[in-house]
């Protein structure tokens, strides 16, 4: 089973600042991995997959980056409705989620 | 306009059975793998089961294996999971989810589209 480490666990930024989230896996997902938001008592939104490529309608200051093993979303100049939990997950063995990062507003 | 509702859950007892169910509308369903994910309250999301567009192929975790079957019904346009021998541990939001690309793409196992999600609770 692959295991994602994401850090860190809590992030506090000011609006307009840059997020950068990490995700690292126990073991090589070449760049099978996905970024994912979610907001209080909402589902899961998929942001980014096989590492870099924008979901659908997500704005561009959503980036993904990483393979093998270390992966990063950045996020530039946060708005206030990117503030929100952040989860990695791969597909390389199956499937399996990160235990998410809060993005908070500092 | 893609939509998943989910509906079936509840409260149950430990050892007690539930089936769940999605139904899916505003896409081409047989094309696409569908997903369980669940949520337990305050935790991180956890990946339970996938289903082939075809419906021949199942997975399960290790988690749930032997206790939870996931199917689907291509001319209904639903998605199911029946579950049994309930634990505590099991009480959680149950998702489904729409895989992201279509038949045998490898972005099939990403989760493009969710539901609302169900909540089961598991308690005497």
């Amino acid at each position: 089973e692959i295991v994602l480490t994401q850090s860190p666990a809590t992030l506090s930024l000011s609006p307009g600042e840059r997020a950068t989230l990490s995700c690292r896996a126990s073991q090589s997902v070449s760049t099978y991995l996905a970024w994912y938001q979610q907001k209080r008592g909402q589902p899961p939104r998929l942001l980014i997959y096989d590492a870099s490529n924008r979901a659908t309608g997500i704005p561009a200051r959503f980036s993904g980056s990483g393979s093998g093993t270390d992966f990063t979303l950045t996020i530039n100049s946060l708005e206030p409705e990117d503030f929100a939990v952040y989860y990695c997950q791969q597909r390389s063995d199956w499937r399996s989620f990160g235990q998410g990062t809060k993005l908070e507003i500092k | 306009e893609v939509q998943l509702v989910e509906s079936g859950g509840g409260l149950v007892q430990p050892g007690g059975s539930l089936r769940l169910s999605c139904s899916a509308s505003g896409f081409a369903f047989s094309q696409y793998a569908m997903h369980w994910i669940r949520q337990a309250p305050g935790k991180a999301l956890e990946y339970i089961a996938s289903v082939s567009s075809d419906g021949e192929n199942t997975y399960c975790t290790d988690a749930v294996r032997g206790r939870f079957t996931i199917s689907r019904d291509n001319s209904r346009n639903t998605l199911d999971l029946q579950m049994s021998s309930l634990r505590s541990d099991d009480t959680a939001i149950y998702y489904c989810a729409k895989g992201l690309g279509m038949v045998a793409a490898g972005t099939r196992g990403y989760f493009d589209q969710w539901g609302q999600g169900t909540l089961v609770t598991v308690s005497s």
